[in-house]
Order: structure tokens, then sequence, then C-alpha cells
């Protein structure tokens, strides 16, 4: 169990276009989703928190204009880069907290390799 | 603020040699979680441990365990007889339970098994 799925797995998109990454969770609902953006040879830094049916809730120094966060479902959660530019290329990665278990584990999905030319 | 330090950017074994991966951390609140992810070059994130600060017991999952040491604030994690599979990144990390489930990553340490 605990599976997490994105799509797309990888993408290239020209300066200036959107982008939207989905997140979900197959076997389980998730209250929360977590969106976190990794550069290569780098940790993870978590960008945004994600609540079902609320606001996501945004970490200092991400501009919550730029990339929106919808949680509309118990097992969606979407993350839309707009007006993509170069700097904005990296490995985006969720992960997902189960409503019904006691531990706090966060299960991840599998990431997007975003290339914006 | 809480704060996982990993002080190994890189570790070498050797197959079927077991190997320890250093994790401390800092954090003044009581109760939190500590974890351990591996990730491999596709990039996918896979849950390997988990320790709770209130657990007597050290976590063991198959070939993984970790030597939680709560005064020393430190949680390692051992790999028995590695495996040419095991080469990765590994990362530690923190959660404050009841502090918004945010999960705050280490810098990763690169193990590489070799033959």
């Amino acid at each position: 169990g605990a599976v997490v799925s994105q799509h797309p797995s990888r993408v290239i998109c020209k300066s200036g276009t959107s982008v939207k990454i989905e997140c979900r969770s197959l076997d389980f609902q998730a209250t929360t989703m977590f969106w976190y953006r990794q550069f290569p040879k780098q940790s993870l830094m978590l960008m945004a928190t994600s609540n079902e049916g609320s606001k996501a809730t945004y970490e200092q120094g991400v501009e919550k204009d730029k990339f929106l966060i919808n949680h509309a479902s118990l097992t969606l959660s979407t993350l839309t880069v707009t007006s993509a530019h170069p700097e904005d290329s990296s490995f985006y990665i969720c992960s997902a907290r189960a409503r019904d278990r006691v531990q706090e584990t966060q299960y991840f999905g599998p990431g997007t390799r975003l290339l914006v030319l | 603020a809480q704060k996982i330090t990993q002080t190994q950017p890189g570790m070498f074994v050797q197959e079927k040699e077991a190997v320890t991966l250093d994790c401390t951390y800092d954090t003044s609140d009581p109760s939190y979680g500590l974890f351990w992810y591996k990730q491999p070059s596709s990039g996918e994130m896979i849950f390997l441990i988990y320790q709770g600060s209130y657990d007597q017991q050290n976590a063991t999952e198959g070939r993984y365990s970790l030597n939680f040491q709560k005064a020393r604030k430190s949680a390692n994690l051992v790999i028995s007889a590695s495996q040419l599979g095991d080469s990765a990144m590994y990362f530690c990390a923190m959660i404050l339970t009841g502090g918004g489930n945010k999960l705050t990553f280490g810098t990763g340490t690169q193990l590489k098994v070799e033959l």
C-alpha cells in the first residue's frame, strides 16, 4: 500500500508557458500533501503544504502566485508552475500523508523533472 | 527550529559488508519522528525506516536498523549485508509531531556499494 503517483514524469517546455503536475495517492486518502523541489545534488526543499479543501501554506521565499497548488480531493493535488522560466527547471516531488495511519510517515511520488528552455 | 545534519557526503562499502550512515538532529521539542529515505538515481524517494522519539526499541526493517541514541541526538542508519542495489543517496529526516507534519531533510549521503 501507500503508493503515490505523479504525472508527468518528465516535461520540457518553453519559457513563459505554464506546466501542471499532478500528484495522486492511489490506495489511501491523503488529508495533507506536500510539494518539494530538489536541485541537482541537493536535498529536498519544502515548497508548500497542501490540505484538502483549503488553501495551501507556502514556505518562506516561495511565490504562491507562481506555484499554484490545488488540493481538490483526498487523492489529488496539483502544482502549476505559471510562466515558467529556465531557473524553474528542477525536480519536483510530492508526498502524501495517509489519513488513517498513526505513524507520521510521508510517502513520496516518483517525481517530475521539469526543464524550461 | 529543527535541524538535521549528515556529515558524510559520500560513503563506500564492499558488497556484503555492513555500513553506518550518520545522522544527528537538533530540536527542543520532546515529540518528534525520525526517518530515513533512499533516493536512487531515478529520483524516487523510498521510505526505509521510522523511529519515534518515545519508542523504547530501536527500529528495524529487514536489513535496515536505526541506532537511536536520544541523549546524543543521533539516529544513524545501519545497513547490513550491503547489496549493489543499495547504491543510492540516503536522506535522514525529522518531523515534529504536531508541528504541521513538515519534514526537514539532511543534506544526504551518497552510498556506493562496490564488488
